[in-house]
């Protein structure tokens, strides 16, 4: 079994950089892909992206290439989702989620890191 | 990379089946049967619930179950329970460039 903690809520104002992370424990983290999904306020899910942690090997979301980053610490098992400069449509909670393989669903998820950005 | 469509909502009364339809295109629910379903009660993390169209993970009940057809896929919920009032949500492999996409959601109320 895969636990993932995600890092706590973050408010920051437009402009600013941020890093949260996903950090995993239990069986295999660092074989298998981490996907990170978006979910603006009263809104659905949106998948952004996805990275192996193995060879950070990273496939994005045409709505969200350029505007992320993704990157992995094996040494910690943990896992980061960036922004250079946030705007205020980044409000967002963020969830991480782990996944076997290209083809399999997100079987682990983490609880959410709830991004606020506002002046 | 569009969302797959979803009805906004859909409810029936304890004990009634619903359906939950999913409509996607020849680059994603047509091309594969890569389709799983994710449940999200509020303020909660998804779980998943069906994955490769029909598949349930150990632990979710018998009475949710998937299926396709073409580029839509389905979920059914018989005999609903309170509990099951949620957001479901489809979700579609769509390539190895960009992965997987996912369904508007449906509100499942239980009246």
């Amino acid at each position: 079994e895969v636990q993932l903690v995600q890092s706590e809520a973050e408010v920051k104002k437009p402009g600013e950089s941020l890093k949260i992370s996903c950090k995993g424990s239990g069986d295999r983290f660092t074989s298998r892909w981490i996907g990170w999904v978006r979910q603006m306020p009263g809104k659905g899910l949106e998948w952004m992206g996805i990275i192996r942690p193995d060879d950070s090997d990273s496939r994005y979301s045409p709505s969200f290439q350029g505007q992320v980053t993704f990157s992995v610490d094996k040494s910690i098992n943990t896992a980061y989702l960036e922004w250079s400069s946030l705007k205020a449509t980044d409000t967002a909670i963020y969830y991480c989620a782990s996944r076997y393989s290209a083809y399999d669903p997100f079987d682990y998820w983490g609880q959410g890191t709830l991004v606020t950005v506002s002046s | 990379q569009s969302a797959l469509t979803q009805p906004r909502s859909v409810s029936g009364s304890p004990g009634q089946s619903v359906t939950v339809s999913c409509t996607g295109t020849t680059s994603d629910i047509g091309a594969n049967n890569y389709v799983s379903w994710y449940q999200q009660h509020p303020g909660k993390a998804p779980k998943l619930l069906i994955y490769d169209v029909t598949r349930r993970p150990s632990g979710v009940p018998d009475r949710f179950s998937g299926s396709k057809s073409g580029n839509t896929a389905s979920l059914t919920i018989s005999g609903l329970q309170a509990e099951d009032e949620a957001d479901y949500y489809c979700c579609s492999y769509a390539g190895k460039y960009t992965f997987d996409v996912f369904g508007t959601g449906t509100q499942v109320t239980v009246l």
